[in-house]
């Protein structure tokens, strides 16, 4: 099976502009979390969605969103980007929402100039 | 907020050592992970441990689990050059899903 695969890869863009970021998750998995990655904060868990719906959310300001389509890739859009929002973005599947282990994708690195 | 703390945030020890990273927590737990991240890339999961287990192995990993000290531990044996990553240990807790620690950054010289 393949794994879970994010695009773009690398990203760079300015403050004020906005991004989508794209994941899709191994064949058959439902659930698609969203983690942000930085040197300061660390990894913080930002979304979890599973069958088109958000079941979970984490600390992140409104700016962050997403969603989830019927063959389950996912999405997270980043508006109004700031110096802050650079990061490791980081996309995880899983067979159901209630599977505790995650499977990664090898993320989306942002950088805000 | 991080859920996990591990110790030492460094570790640097020569090949063939065996190596060994703590992990502390803050509150109760279903079960308790360990990831690993190879310089920046994807966090790939090692080993789940449930909070009713107190060791657990997989191949050359071996989690400890003391749930009345809110901590975990992972022992690498026979380190090799490609165990050099970054490790995490993560728990869950509620809606925030995975909560990991900041992680140690372990560098097997060879």
């Amino acid at each position: 099976k393949a794994g879970v695969t994010q695009t773009p890869r690398y990203l760079i863009k300015t403050r004020g502009q906005q991004v989508t970021l794209s994941c899709s998750p191994i064949s058959g998995h439902r659930s698609v979390s969203w983690y942000q990655q930085t040197p300061g904060q660390g990894l913080q868990f930002l979304f979890e969605y599973f069958s088109e719906t958000q079941r979970n959310k984490g600390n992140f300001p409104g700016r962050f969103s997403g969603r989830q389509f019927s063959n389950s890739r996912s999405e997270m859009n980043v508006s109004t980007l700031e110096l802050g929002d650079s990061a490791l973005y980081l996309c995880a599947s899983s067979l159901s929402s209630n599977q505790e282990t995650q499977y990664f994708g090898p993320g989306t690195r942002l950088l805000v100039l | 907020s991080q859920q996990g703390e591990e110790d030492p945030q460094a570790l640097s020890i020569q090949e063939g050592e065996n190596a060994t990273m703590n992990c502390s927590y803050k509150t109760s737990i279903n079960n308790l992970q360990w990831y690993r991240q190879n310089s920046g890339r994807g966090l790939v999961h090692l080993i789940l441990i449930r909070s009713n287990e107190r060791e657990k192995h997989s191949g050359r990993l071996r989690v400890t689990l003391d749930t009345s000290k809110k901590s975990s531990s992972l022992l690498i044996t026979a380190s090799r050059a490609a165990d050099t990553a970054s490790y995490f240990c993560a728990t869950e807790r509620g809606a925030q899903k995975l909560v990991f620690g900041q992680g140690t950054r372990l560098t097997i010289n060879p």
